[in-house]
């Protein structure tokens, strides 16, 4: 168990539908950063959060947004879904400063039908 | 933008063979560099790290990995592999002018046959 949690591991959406993805951090990491792992693209960074501040963008679509609560848990919001948003979303959080390991967690599994 | 190879996509062993996949990056300064492992149906979990010192590292279940500054090579090793080990293995930076925000190679799936 890496200590991250993630909710829900399983979901299943319409094209066109707006879903929340949600993560909850390490109790001692201030940073969360969001992926993508999907067939095509592999794994890739969306975004970063630190201490509830938007830090850095990847790969994001302007569909997406994230956000990042004072309890330091964070939501990824995926709207207007298309199927080729099907995909598995990780979350990772880290301490934050200095270089260090990412602890990951389980990922949700979002299918868009 | 910075990227990582993984040269090997699929590799198939028997078991007690020796593993070697290979990971190269592209230059962007001080890079941290990982390797993850990721079981079927499970999360990424870190088998190695390398921050600075030396090149060579050990980590969980008989991994290693070693640094190669001149190669920008990150390759990682276990000499003897298990059915167990049946997994996919990523290769990631992270550059220090960017936080600890991960680029991955595109991984490489390793089936064991008992």
């Amino acid at each position: 168990d890496s200590g991250v949690t993630q909710t829900p591991k399983h979901l299943i959406t319409a094209t066109g539908q707006r879903v929340t993805l949600r993560c909850s951090p390490r109790s001692e990491d201030l940073s969360v950063y969001w992926y993508q792992q999907s067939l095509d693209q592999g794994l890739q960074f969306l975004i970063h959060y630190y201490n509830g501040e938007e830090r850095a963008k990847g790969n994001i679509l302007e569909r997406f947004s994230a956000q990042q609560f004072p309890d330091l848990h964070s939501e990824l919001n995926l709207s207007s879904l298309e199927l080729g948003d099907s995909a598995l979303y990780f979350c990772a959080s880290t301490r934050g400063g200095g270089p260090t390991e990412a602890f990951f967690g389980q990922g949700t599994r979002l299918t868009v039908v | 933008a910075q990227s990582v190879s993984q040269h090997n996509h699929h590799v198939i062993l028997s078991e007690a063979a020796s593993l070697e996949l290979g990971c190269n990056y592209s230059y962007g300064g001080t890079v941290n560099l990982f390797w993850y492992v990721q079981y079927p149906g499970q999360h990424l979990q870190l088998l190695l790290k390398y921050f600075s010192g030396d090149p060579l590292v050990k980590g969980i279940k008989g991994f290693e990995a070693e640094f190669i500054k001149s190669k920008f090579s990150f390759n990682l090793r276990k000499p003897s592999v298990q059915w167990s080990d049946t997994a996919e293995y990523f290769c990631a930076v992270s550059y220090n002018n960017a936080g600890n925000m991960l680029t991955f190679g595109g991984g490489t799936r390793l089936m064991v046959k008992p």
